[in-house]
């Protein structure tokens, strides 16, 4: 699986937009790009994931660099809850065993 | 609550003790995967099972851990002689190919004390 790489921590203004990038140059044609974040103390939490095209849900929105070698995830209205350690993945398949890096710690400042 | 059930939540032991932990996914998810997280990292695979079958186990599982899985549902993490590196968060995750986004379900985790 191809490897990620994620800035170590960054701020968010609460209401404002939380954009967290992550590089994966390596990325295969079969690979797809998840997220996960984790509350302290709790399990890690799906957000969102993307193989080509952009994607929205009711938590975030995923953009993907043409190349496919970067994305973004977007919260649009970050909130002192989305304040968590966020985790780019690349895997080839859904199903497959999922393996993360250290991941970008978010602190969302009142 | 039908998510990803972990017990006991809390362990503490002394070094050279054995520990189990069990882990109850969510009703139907035929994969099973086990994790260890220690404080700062992210979590580590440790190994993963579909139905009762174990898929893989990471290089990194010593020995003295063994888990099963027996009739496909929960499954059971043995640690046997705890040292104290063994302190971490030990977490179980679940997915189903039936589900849309094929994302892991996690629990809240079992976290184990050696003192």
């Amino acid at each position: 699986d191809a490897k990620t790489t994620q800035p170590t921590s960054m701020d968010c203004a609460e209401g404002r937009a939380a954009n967290l990038p992550c590089n994966h140059s390596t990325i295969s044609g079969n690979e797809y790009v998840y997220w996960y974040r984790q509350i302290h103390s709790q399990g890690p939490q799906y957000i969102i994931h993307g193989l080509k095209n952009n994607e929205t849900n009711e938590m975030a929105s995923l953009i993907i660099t043409e190349d496919r070698k970067s994305s973004t995830l977007i919260l649009p209205h970050a909130t002192l809850r989305d304040t968590a350690v966020y985790y780019c993945i690349v895997s080839k398949t859904s199903y497959d065993k999922v393996i993360f890096g250290p991941g970008t710690s978010l602190s969302v400042i009142p | 609550d039908t998510g990803v059930s972990q017990n006991p939540r809390h362990k503490i032991t002394k070094r050279g003790q054995n520990v189990t932990f069990r882990c109850d996914p969510i009703s139907e998810h035929n994969r099973l995967y086990w994790y260890r997280q220690t404080l700062g990292q992210g979590p580590e695979f440790l190994t993963y099972f579909q139905n009762e079958a174990q898929l893989e186990k990471s290089r990194l599982l010593s020995d003295r851990f063994s888990a099963e899985r027996p009739k496909g549902s929960f499954s059971t993490l043995e640690i046997q002689r705890t040292e104290q590196g063994d302190s971490a968060m030990y977490l179980c995750a679940s997915s189903a190919r039936t589900s849309g986004t094929g994302e892991l379900f996690f629990g809240e985790g079992s976290r184990l004390t050696v003192l």
